[in-house]
C-alpha cells in the first residue's frame, strides 16, 4: 500500500530562520511527487513536481529536493506570508492519473 | 483564465440525509477528482471522472457517487450520511489524466449533525 508521512507535524520558526520540511513515502514505482501549500479554509495550491531521484525545484524561497525514499522542502529566509500547511502527495506508477496519496501535511508558522 | 469553483461553500446537514456537492472545473479541464480532507488531515481520494466516466475510486463506500457533465463539471453525491462524514470536500481538475499539478478548489465544509 503506497504510504506517505511527513514530519515535523508542526513547526514554528522567526522570520528569516531557514528550515527544511521532510516526506518520506512508500510506493510501489513512483510516477511523480508533489507538493502543495494549503491556506487555512482554503483548497490546496500546487507548488512542485518532482519525477526522479536528485531533481530540485525551486520557487521564491522554496526549493525542493527528491530522493528514492524522501523529499524535503527547504524554505530559505521564510516570512510570515510563508505560514501555511504543505502537503506532500504521491502518484504511483501503476496508478495512471488515478489519484495522489497525500500526507497529512506540516503547519508551518513564521511569526515575524 | 477561470479557476475551479465550488458550491455551496458551507453546508449542514443531518445524520441519514443526502446531498450534492458541485464543482466547475478550470477551462479546458477535462479530469476532474474529489478529495475528502478531515480536520487536521490530508485530503483522501474519493474517485476521478475523465470524459463523464468515472475513472478510479478510493475506499469510500457506495454511497458516495458522482457524475460528470458534457462541459466537465461534476457533482458528488453522499447518501445516507454520518456523523463521520463531516470534513472539507475538495474537487480538483486537471487537463487531462497523468502527473500533472491538479488545481484543486476551496472546496465544500460539509458538517453533519
Amino acid at each position: 500500500e503506497d504510504q506517505v508521512t511527513q514530519s515535523p507535524e508542526a513547526l514554528r520558526l522567526q522570520e528569516g530562520e531557514s528550515s527544511s520540511l521532510n516526506c518520506s513515502y512508500t510506493v510501489s514505482g513512483l510516477r511523480g511527487l508533489f507538493w502543495y501549500r494549503q491556506d487555512p479554509g482554503k483548497g490546496p495550491e500546487f507548488l512542485f513536481t518532482l519525477y526522479s531521484a536528485g531533481e530540485e525545484k525551486e520557487k521564491e524561497r522554496l526549493k525542493a529536493t527528491l530522493t528514492k525514499k524522501e523529499s524535503f522542502l527547504h524554505i530559505t529566509a521564510p516570512k510570515p506570508e510563508d505560514s501555511a500547511t504543505y502537503l506532500c502527495a504521491v502518484q504511483a506508477a501503476d496508478n495512471y492519473g488515478q489519484n495522489f496519496v497525500f500526507g497529512p501535511g506540516t503547519r508551518l508558522s513564521v511569526l515575524p | 483564465e477561470t479557476g475551479v469553483t465550488q458550491s455551496p461553500t458551507h453546508l449542514i446537514k443531518t445524520r441519514g440525509q443526502q446531498v450534492t456537492l458541485r464543482c466547475s472545473s478550470q477551462s479546458g479541464h477535462n479530469t476532474v477528482s474529489w478529495y475528502q480532507q478531515a480536520l487536521g488531515q490530508g485530503p483522501q481520494f474519493i474517485f476521478q471522472y475523465y470524459r463523464e466516466e468515472e475513472n478510479g475510486r478510493g475506499n469510500f463506500p457506495p454511497r458516495f457517487s458522482g457524475l460528470q457533465f458534457p462541459n466537465y463539471s461534476s457533482e458528488l453525491n453522499v447518501n445516507a450520511l454520518e456523523l463521520d462524514d463531516s470534513a472539507l470536500y475538495l474537487c480538483a481538475s486537471s487537463p487531462k489524466t497523468g502527473n500533472y499539478g491538479y488545481t484543486f478548489g476551496s472546496g465544500t465544509r460539509l458538517t453533519v449533525v
